[in-house]
């Protein structure tokens, strides 16, 4: 079975672009997370889906972020402007359902740089 | 809020010696509790995890760890290390009572390197 796929995996772009990041889950999985990974914060939860609906936005950072989830197969997280302090690893993570019991499934990543 | 702590962030130690990542957490209800592995430049994959009943929770590759509430600790152990166990390891609760239950607390990591 296909895991969680990220696209791209690595993007570079100056300062003031627009970021889109994309994801698509497990097939059948209903939750779906993004987080972001640097050195100096480890892994924090952006935002939370759960059957396509944003349930906690409360970890973006700003409104410089957005996510959305216009299907079950998809989602996408954006950034616009993007600034250097943007520059992490972003992860999608799915699982099955909304109960802590099961294990979120990760994508690969993708590693922005922000210049 | 719920922390988790690892108190290693670098490990490192020969191939076929044994090894023990150590992880506390912070809360002091029932938790549900993981650890996660990520190897260079792939995301994180599940190792095990402790929902109820025994307290030693074995894993994928070789791994356990052992649940106790009196000290809030979750380590991760294995007997013998190989090459290709060099990766970095996350510790991870969840409060299953909460209104967040379905959010993960990570520790900072801990950076496994296995030396020939």
């Amino acid at each position: 079975d296909a895991g969680v796929i990220q696209s791209p995996r690595h993007e570079v772009t100056e300062m003031g672009q627009e970021v889109t990041l994309r994801c698509k889950p497990i097939s059948g999985h209903n939750s779906l997370f993004w987080y972001r990974q640097t050195m100096m914060r480890g892994l924090e939860l952006l935002i939370y889906f759960n059957n396509n609906v944003p349930i906690d936005d409360s970890g973006m950072p700003e409104d410089r972020f957005s996510a959305k989830m216009p299907n079950a197969s998809f989602s996408t997280l954006k950034i616009q402007p993007s600034e250097p302090r943007d520059s992490a690893v972003y992860f999608c993570a799915s699982s099955r359902d909304n109960y802590s019991n099961q294990p979120q499934h990760f994508g690969d990543g993708t590693r922005l740089s922000i210049l | 809020a719920q922390s988790v702590t690892q108190l290693d962030s670098q490990v490192p130690v020969f191939e076929e010696a044994p090894v023990e990542l150590r992880c506390n957490y912070s809360s002091s209800v029932s938790v549900y509790l993981f650890w996660y592995v990520q190897y260079p430049n792939q995301g994180l994959q599940l190792l095990l995890k402790y929902l109820s009943g025994s307290t030693l929770v074995k894993g994928i590759n070789g791994f356990e760890a052992e649940f106790n509430k009196s000290q809030t600790s979750f380590h991760l152990r294995k007997p013998s290390v190989h090459i290709s166990d060099t990766a970095e390891y996350f510790c991870a609760v969840s409060d299953p009572s909460g209104g967040s239950n379905y959010k993960l607390t990570f520790g900072k990591g801990t950076l496994l390197t296995v030396n020939p």
